[in-house]
């Protein structure tokens, strides 16, 4: 089954860091790119960052420059992303979708949910 | 950055209705634009990519249109399932933003 697998809901401290995965399953995890999305309750959706699952180059937002990290992991078929220095402003789900082309996402993880409070 | 808007913010149609939502770059994208659909709760679905190619499996009544900075998401024939909140994407140039959204109620 063509899926992306995301990690649990996350509860965390201002200032900590949270780390989510992404597992893909039932496509050549190498072939597609993997964007990571949020969207903060009632918000509109963000991006956030991409990364080449097979070579492990990135692009990131510069909004989040120097605070997010995106990898991929190509025996586990994962990537993970990790956001540091959390506010309360980074309340949000986080979404990983995979990148068919054109930039356009036809697969989604069901999305993480990141609560960043004291 | 560039910024994308959508118009309406929401609207309200009847089944067998025609909806049509705007969304407007803050520069020329060419036809580097997608729309997708998100019900609560869910990730979104992509429904047009190319500004007007529609995803495989996605019903022939939505269809999209536009390029340079002004771009179209028509849904004819209004079905009691589209009722959710719909979303630009540009896809020109990083960071790849969206719209703000425009939320579908259908009657």
């Amino acid at each position: 089954q063509v899926q992306l697998v995301q990690s649990g809901a996350e509860m965390k401290k201002p200032g900590a860091s949270v780390k989510i995965s992404c597992r893909a399953s039932g496509y050549t995890f190498t072939k597609y790119p993997i964007h990571l999305v949020r969207q903060a309750p009632g918000q509109r959706l963000e991006w956030m960052a991409w990364i080449n699952a097979g070579n492990g180059n990135t692009q990131y937002s510069q909004k989040f420059q120097g605070r997010l990290s995106i990898t991929s992991d190509t025996s586990a078929n994962t990537a993970y992303m990790e956001l540091s220095s959390l506010r309360s402003e980074d309340t949000a789900v986080y979404f990983c979708a995979r990148d068919q082309g054109a930039t356009s996402f036809d697969l989604w993880g069901r999305g993480t949910l990141v609560t960043v409070s004291s | 950055d560039i910024q994308m808007t959508q118009s309406p913010s929401s609207v309200s149609a009847s089944v067998g209705d025609r909806v049509t939502i705007t969304c407007r770059a803050s520069q020329d994208i060419s036809s580097w634009l997608a729309w997708y659909q998100q019900k609560p709760g869910t990730a979104p679905n992509l429904l047009i990519y190319g500004a007007s190619t529609l995803q495989t499996a996605v019903p022939s009544r939505f269809s999209g249109s536009g390029s340079g900075t002004d771009f179209t998401l028509t849904i004819s024939n209004l079905q009691p399932e589209d009722s959710a909140t719909y979303y630009c994407q540009q896809a020109y140039r990083s960071p790849y933003g969206f719209g703000q959204g425009t939320r579908v109620e259908v009657k």
